[in-house]
């Protein structure tokens, strides 16, 4: 398996243009989390999924920012529009459910490095 | 609120020194303690430690949690150059699938 997927991996863009960053899960994987990292806050969810479904996006900052998963092996972040503060290390992971006695270990994928001048 | 601290936020020491990061936590409905170490890209997973007292071990790494006071240590002996990374804790929650992280210690090792 390739692991989690996503795409692209650099994006440098100008504030207020929109941004859409993708992932594709693991097969199988019926869990997906977008996380955000940054020196000041360190790693933080923003959103998750399972089975396609959004379950808590609590942490989604703002209006500007949205998530879909249109099916078991694609969702995308969006974020319109964008601002300088929202450059950051957008982290996808993955997980499957293998019962309440197991861990059931999330797999990252490499991130998104999104530079907003 | 949940919230997960570790200390120190980072970490300079030479090559074949030991060091111990330290983890405490809080938060309800607590399931599990996990350990992860980040190179340059994401996350890898090192532990899971789910019982006090029980060390669980990995090479040079170890790891050990106290519910009672409500930490953890991850400790490295013989520290190597390829041994820095930054290493985030996280606390898994009963019913919950979440998971919350420190904001990681981050540690270099010099040759």
């Amino acid at each position: 398996d390739a692991g989690v997927i996503q795409s692209p991996r650099h994006e440098v863009t100008e504030m207020g243009q929109e941004v859409t960053l993708r992932c594709k899960p693991i097969s199988g994987h019926d869990y997906l989390f977008w996380y955000r990292q940054t020196m000041m806050r360190g790693l933080e969810l923003l959103i998750y999924f399972n089975n396609n479904v959004p379950i808590d996006d609590s942490g989604m900052p703002e209006d500007r920012f949205s998530a879909k998963m249109p099916n078991a092996s694609f969702s995308t972040l969006k974020i319109q529009p964008s601002e300088p503060r929202d450059s950051a290390v957008y982290f996808c992971a993955s997980r499957g459910t293998s019962g309440p006695s197991r861990y059931n270990e999330q797999f990252f994928g490499p991130g998104t490095r999104l530079t907003v001048l | 609120e949940d919230k997960v601290v570790q200390s120190p936020l980072s970490l300079v020491v030479h090559e074949g020194d030991t060091v111990t990061l330290n983890c405490s936590y809080e938060v309800t409905n607590f399931r599990s303690l996990l350990w992860y170490k980040q190179e340059k890209k994401a996350p890898t997973f090192l532990f899971m430690l789910t019982s006090s007292g029980i060390e669980k071990k990995s090479g040079r790494l170890s790891s050990i949690l106290d519910k009672k006071e409500l930490f953890s240590i991850l400790n490295i002996t013989a520290t190597q150059t390829g041994d820095s990374a930054i290493y985030l804790c996280a606390v898994e929650k009963n019913r919950d699938d979440k998971i919350i992280f420190g904001k990681g210690t981050r540690l270099h090792i010099l040759p």
